[in-house]
Protein backbone atom coordinates (compact mmCIF):
# COMPACT_ATOMS: atom_id res chain seq x y z
CA UNK A 1 0.00 0.00 0.00
CA UNK A 2 1.26 3.62 -1.01
CA UNK A 3 2.19 6.12 1.59
CA UNK A 4 3.04 9.56 1.40
CA UNK A 5 4.63 11.96 3.97
CA UNK A 6 5.50 15.48 4.05
CA UNK A 7 8.05 17.14 5.86
CA UNK A 8 9.14 20.62 5.77
CA UNK A 9 9.49 23.78 7.76
CA UNK A 10 5.69 24.67 9.63
CA UNK A 11 6.84 28.59 9.76
CA UNK A 12 7.78 30.58 7.00
CA UNK A 13 8.72 34.31 6.96
CA UNK A 14 6.50 36.24 4.27
CA UNK A 15 8.39 37.12 0.90
CA UNK A 16 10.00 33.72 1.72
CA UNK A 17 10.57 30.34 0.04
CA UNK A 18 8.20 27.43 1.00
CA UNK A 19 10.00 24.03 0.52
CA UNK A 20 8.36 21.10 1.65
CA UNK A 21 9.41 17.08 0.38
CA UNK A 22 7.40 14.18 0.03
CA UNK A 23 8.69 10.93 0.96
CA UNK A 24 6.84 8.09 -1.40
CA UNK A 25 6.95 4.22 -0.10
CA UNK A 26 5.34 1.00 -1.13
CA UNK A 27 5.57 2.97 -4.75
CA UNK A 28 8.24 4.24 -7.20
CA UNK A 29 7.69 7.57 -8.72
CA UNK A 30 9.11 6.48 -11.37
CA UNK A 31 5.84 3.94 -11.33
CA UNK A 32 3.22 5.69 -14.35
CA UNK A 33 1.73 8.15 -12.19
CA UNK A 34 1.73 11.89 -11.35
CA UNK A 35 2.50 13.03 -8.03
CA UNK A 36 1.07 16.18 -7.02
CA UNK A 37 0.51 18.99 -4.27
CA UNK A 38 -2.52 19.95 -2.52
CA UNK A 39 -3.42 22.59 -0.33
CA UNK A 40 -6.25 23.66 2.03
CA UNK A 41 -6.25 26.83 3.88
CA UNK A 42 -7.38 26.33 7.62
CA UNK A 43 -11.43 26.33 7.44
CA UNK A 44 -11.17 26.53 4.01
CA UNK A 45 -11.52 24.01 0.15
CA UNK A 46 -9.44 22.31 -1.80
CA UNK A 47 -6.63 24.04 -4.02
CA UNK A 48 -4.66 21.50 -6.62
CA UNK A 49 -1.10 23.33 -6.52
CA UNK A 50 0.68 21.34 -9.43
CA UNK A 51 1.85 17.82 -10.18
CA UNK A 52 5.00 16.33 -11.55
CA UNK A 53 4.78 13.28 -14.00
CA UNK A 54 7.17 10.07 -13.47
CA UNK A 55 9.41 11.04 -16.39
CA UNK A 56 9.63 14.40 -15.09
CA UNK A 57 7.39 16.63 -16.92
CA UNK A 58 6.05 19.06 -14.68
CA UNK A 59 1.95 20.28 -14.62
CA UNK A 60 1.11 23.58 -13.09
CA UNK A 61 -2.24 25.66 -11.64
CA UNK A 62 -1.76 28.99 -13.74
CA UNK A 63 -3.03 30.93 -10.70
CA UNK A 64 0.32 29.62 -8.60
CA UNK A 65 2.60 29.06 -11.96
CA UNK A 66 5.17 31.99 -11.51
CA UNK A 67 6.18 30.93 -8.12
CA UNK A 68 6.23 27.37 -7.70
CA UNK A 69 8.62 24.45 -8.85
CA UNK A 70 8.75 21.18 -8.72
CA UNK A 71 11.68 18.24 -8.23
CA UNK A 72 11.97 14.48 -7.98
CA UNK A 73 14.52 12.71 -6.76
CA UNK A 74 14.51 8.87 -7.63
CA UNK A 75 17.26 8.08 -5.88
CA UNK A 76 15.35 9.01 -2.94
CA UNK A 77 12.02 8.00 -3.77
CA UNK A 78 11.02 11.30 -2.98
CA UNK A 79 9.47 14.51 -5.11
CA UNK A 80 9.66 17.92 -3.57
CA UNK A 81 7.48 21.51 -3.88
CA UNK A 82 8.93 24.67 -3.81
CA UNK A 83 6.60 28.24 -3.46
CA UNK A 84 8.63 31.28 -3.45
CA UNK A 85 7.41 35.01 -2.54
CA UNK A 86 4.65 33.60 0.24
CA UNK A 87 2.11 35.67 1.79
CA UNK A 88 -0.13 35.33 4.40
CA UNK A 89 -2.39 33.56 2.12
CA UNK A 90 -0.21 31.03 1.41
CA UNK A 91 -1.31 29.68 4.84
CA UNK A 92 -2.77 26.05 4.20
CA UNK A 93 -2.36 22.28 5.21
CA UNK A 94 0.02 21.20 2.41
CA UNK A 95 -0.82 17.58 0.96
CA UNK A 96 1.09 15.24 -1.26
CA UNK A 97 -1.03 13.63 -3.25
CA UNK A 98 -0.59 10.45 -5.75
CA UNK A 99 -3.02 10.84 -8.83
CA UNK A 100 -4.13 8.08 -11.03
CA UNK A 101 -5.53 8.08 -14.10
CA UNK A 102 -8.02 10.69 -13.26
CA UNK A 103 -8.53 11.07 -9.33
CA UNK A 104 -6.02 11.38 -6.55
CA UNK A 105 -6.14 7.57 -4.96
CA UNK A 106 -3.40 8.27 -2.16
CA UNK A 107 -2.90 11.59 0.24
CA UNK A 108 -0.55 12.30 2.84
CA UNK A 109 -1.29 13.28 5.94
CA UNK A 110 -0.53 16.81 5.91
CA UNK A 111 1.74 19.19 6.55
CA UNK A 112 0.75 22.48 8.28
CA UNK A 113 2.72 25.74 6.86
CA UNK A 114 1.72 29.31 8.40
CA UNK A 115 3.30 32.07 6.59
CA UNK A 116 3.74 34.65 9.21
CA UNK A 117 6.71 36.85 10.56
CA UNK B 1 -10.29 27.04 -15.61
CA UNK B 2 -13.76 24.82 -15.08
CA UNK B 3 -15.72 26.08 -11.86
CA UNK B 4 -17.35 23.64 -9.82
CA UNK B 5 -20.45 24.59 -8.19
CA UNK B 6 -21.48 22.39 -5.47
CA UNK B 7 -24.88 22.72 -4.20
CA UNK B 8 -26.41 22.70 -1.15
CA UNK B 9 -23.74 24.28 0.78
CA UNK B 10 -24.97 22.47 3.75
CA UNK B 11 -27.04 19.27 3.85
CA UNK B 12 -29.24 18.76 7.27
CA UNK B 13 -30.22 15.02 7.28
CA UNK B 14 -30.77 12.22 9.70
CA UNK B 15 -29.30 8.93 9.77
CA UNK B 16 -31.31 6.48 7.87
CA UNK B 17 -32.16 9.43 4.76
CA UNK B 18 -30.90 9.85 1.52
CA UNK B 19 -28.64 12.86 0.82
CA UNK B 20 -28.38 14.25 -3.16
CA UNK B 21 -24.93 16.56 -3.79
CA UNK B 22 -24.79 18.26 -6.76
CA UNK B 23 -22.13 19.48 -8.95
CA UNK B 24 -22.15 21.50 -11.50
CA UNK B 25 -19.54 22.28 -13.85
CA UNK B 26 -18.84 25.90 -16.33
CA UNK B 27 -18.66 23.69 -19.31
CA UNK B 28 -19.05 19.98 -20.08
CA UNK B 29 -16.49 17.49 -19.13
CA UNK B 30 -16.47 14.02 -19.51
CA UNK B 31 -17.75 11.62 -17.28
CA UNK B 32 -14.51 9.99 -16.93
CA UNK B 33 -13.08 13.29 -15.98
CA UNK B 34 -15.16 13.67 -12.54
CA UNK B 35 -14.30 12.32 -8.81
CA UNK B 36 -16.00 12.91 -5.01
CA UNK B 37 -14.22 12.28 -2.35
CA UNK B 38 -15.42 12.41 1.26
CA UNK B 39 -13.04 14.32 4.45
CA UNK B 40 -13.83 14.00 7.91
CA UNK B 41 -13.08 16.80 10.84
CA UNK B 42 -9.36 16.61 11.08
CA UNK B 43 -8.85 13.59 8.07
CA UNK B 44 -7.48 13.61 4.99
CA UNK B 45 -9.47 13.81 2.00
CA UNK B 46 -10.65 10.11 0.72
CA UNK B 47 -11.62 8.54 -2.40
CA UNK B 48 -14.96 8.01 -3.06
CA UNK B 49 -16.19 7.93 -6.97
CA UNK B 50 -13.88 8.43 -9.98
CA UNK B 51 -14.89 8.44 -13.29
CA UNK B 52 -18.54 10.03 -12.59
CA UNK B 53 -19.71 6.39 -11.14
CA UNK B 54 -17.26 3.71 -10.32
CA UNK B 55 -16.66 3.46 -6.37
CA UNK B 56 -13.00 3.60 -5.21
CA UNK B 57 -11.86 0.17 -3.48
CA UNK B 58 -13.45 -0.34 -0.01
CA UNK B 59 -16.03 2.09 -0.88
CA UNK B 60 -19.98 1.01 0.22
CA UNK B 61 -22.38 0.47 -2.14
CA UNK B 62 -24.54 3.06 -0.20
CA UNK B 63 -22.36 5.93 -2.14
CA UNK B 64 -23.38 5.99 -5.61
CA UNK B 65 -22.30 8.75 -8.53
CA UNK B 66 -24.26 9.52 -11.88
CA UNK B 67 -24.22 12.73 -14.23
CA UNK B 68 -23.09 14.04 -17.48
CA UNK B 69 -21.88 17.20 -19.51
CA UNK B 70 -22.24 19.44 -16.64
CA UNK B 71 -24.53 18.11 -13.95
CA UNK B 72 -23.34 15.50 -11.46
CA UNK B 73 -25.21 14.22 -8.23
CA UNK B 74 -23.45 11.92 -5.54
CA UNK B 75 -26.22 10.17 -4.21
CA UNK B 76 -25.53 8.31 -0.40
CA UNK B 77 -28.68 6.21 0.56
CA UNK B 78 -29.46 5.14 4.07
CA UNK B 79 -27.40 7.50 5.77
CA UNK B 80 -25.11 6.27 8.45
CA UNK B 81 -23.52 7.61 11.09
CA UNK B 82 -20.00 8.06 9.69
CA UNK B 83 -21.14 9.68 6.65
CA UNK B 84 -21.73 13.12 8.01
CA UNK B 85 -18.55 15.29 6.57
CA UNK B 86 -17.66 17.65 3.60
CA UNK B 87 -17.92 16.05 0.22
CA UNK B 88 -15.75 17.20 -2.81
CA UNK B 89 -16.38 16.78 -6.72
CA UNK B 90 -12.96 17.56 -8.61
CA UNK B 91 -12.42 17.53 -12.39
CA UNK B 92 -9.62 16.14 -14.62
CA UNK B 93 -11.00 17.70 -17.50
CA UNK B 94 -8.67 20.50 -17.97
CA UNK B 95 -5.86 22.16 -15.92
CA UNK B 96 -5.81 23.52 -12.99
CA UNK B 97 -7.94 19.88 -11.58
CA UNK B 98 -10.11 21.98 -9.63
CA UNK B 99 -12.28 21.22 -6.55
CA UNK B 100 -15.82 21.75 -5.52
CA UNK B 101 -16.02 24.44 -3.02
CA UNK B 102 -17.90 21.70 -1.04
CA UNK B 103 -21.02 20.49 0.97
CA UNK B 104 -21.52 19.88 4.33
CA UNK B 105 -23.80 17.25 5.49
CA UNK B 106 -24.70 17.21 9.07
CA UNK B 107 -26.63 15.60 11.20
CA UNK B 108 -30.09 17.17 11.30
Amino acid sequence: QVQLQESGPGLVKPSETLSLTCSVSGDSITSNHWWTWVRQAPGKGLEWIAGIYHNGTPLYNSSLKSRVALSADKSKNQFSLKLSSVTAADTALYYCVRMGFYWFDSWGQGTLVTVSS
Amino acid sequence: EIVLTQSPGTLSLSPGERATLSCRASQSISNIYLAWYQQKPGQTPRLLIFGTSSRATGISDRFSGSGSGTDFTLTISGLEPEDFAVYYCQQFSGSPYTFGQGTKLEIK
